[in-house]
């Protein structure tokens, strides 16, 4: 059974930082692209970002809102996938939920608030 | 960043057929998009139903299909049930990112 298991949400101060963790198990993860999806309280889902797979150049590719800010990153060694969020914003509080569409495999998500 | 639309809310009756539809702000919607349709009810975490275009996930009952139809692409319910009740994101693919549709709410009444 796969699963990818969030961690690492938590409330942060506008302008901090926070890293949250997928640990995947089940999968071949290191042959996975993996994604990162937020939706904001009571909103529709947002694509954030992906990584590729190491085989296919494990290059990453950003939405406009959270480009330069935060950095997808994966340890394919520990099977985890990361995103580092810096200079955090309110507008970023949201449920985090780690994928791979399309082998329809999701997180239950993880949540970061972001409030003074 | 391109804008992705949806119907923001649907109704279906118990056994009717509905389509909703996933247009982009950049053109017609193409194979070259890539369109997903992801599902979600409420509490839960999102699922996939159809990827590229009319791929189907393992769980995705026989009922949903989905195809591109008058530049957009398209998710076809065939004989609604009330499980079906759930928001639907479609999520387009471009050159560099991907972009979710604002959702919609199809109530099955």
């Amino acid at each position: 059974e796969v699963q990818l298991v969030e961690s690492g949400g938590g409330l942060a101060k506008p302008g901090g930082s926070l890293r949250l963790s997928c640990a995947a198990s089940g999968l071949t993860f290191s042959d996975a692209w993996m994604t990162w999806v937020r939706q904001a309280p009571g909103k529709g889902l947002e694509w954030v970002g992906r990584v590729r797979s190491k085989a296919a150049g494990g290059t990453t590719d950003y939405a406009a809102p959270v480009k330069g800010r935060f950095t997808i990153f994966r340890d394919d060694s520990k099977n985890t996938l990361y995103l580092q969020m810096n200079s955090l914003q309110i507008e970023d509080t949201a449920v985090y939920y780690c994928t791979q569409p399309q082998l329809d495999y999701w997180g239950q998500g993880t949540l970061v608030t972001v409030s003074s | 960043q391109a804008v992705v639309t949806q119907e923001p809310s649907l109704t279906v009756s118990p056994g009717g057929t509905v389509t909703l539809t996933c247009g982009s702000s950049t053109g017609a919607v193409t194979s070259g998009h890539y369109p997903y349709w992801i599902q979600q009810k409420p509490g839960q975490a999102p699922r996939t139903l159809i990827y590229e275009t009319s791929n189907k996930s393992f769980w995705t009952p026989a009922r949903f299909s989905g195809s591109l139809l008058g530049g957009k692409a398209a998710l076809t319910l065939s004989g609604a049930q009330p499980e079906d009740e759930a928001e639907y994101y479609c999520l387009l693919t471009y050159t560099a990112a991907r972009v979710f549709g604002g959702g919609t709410q199809l109530t099955v009444l």
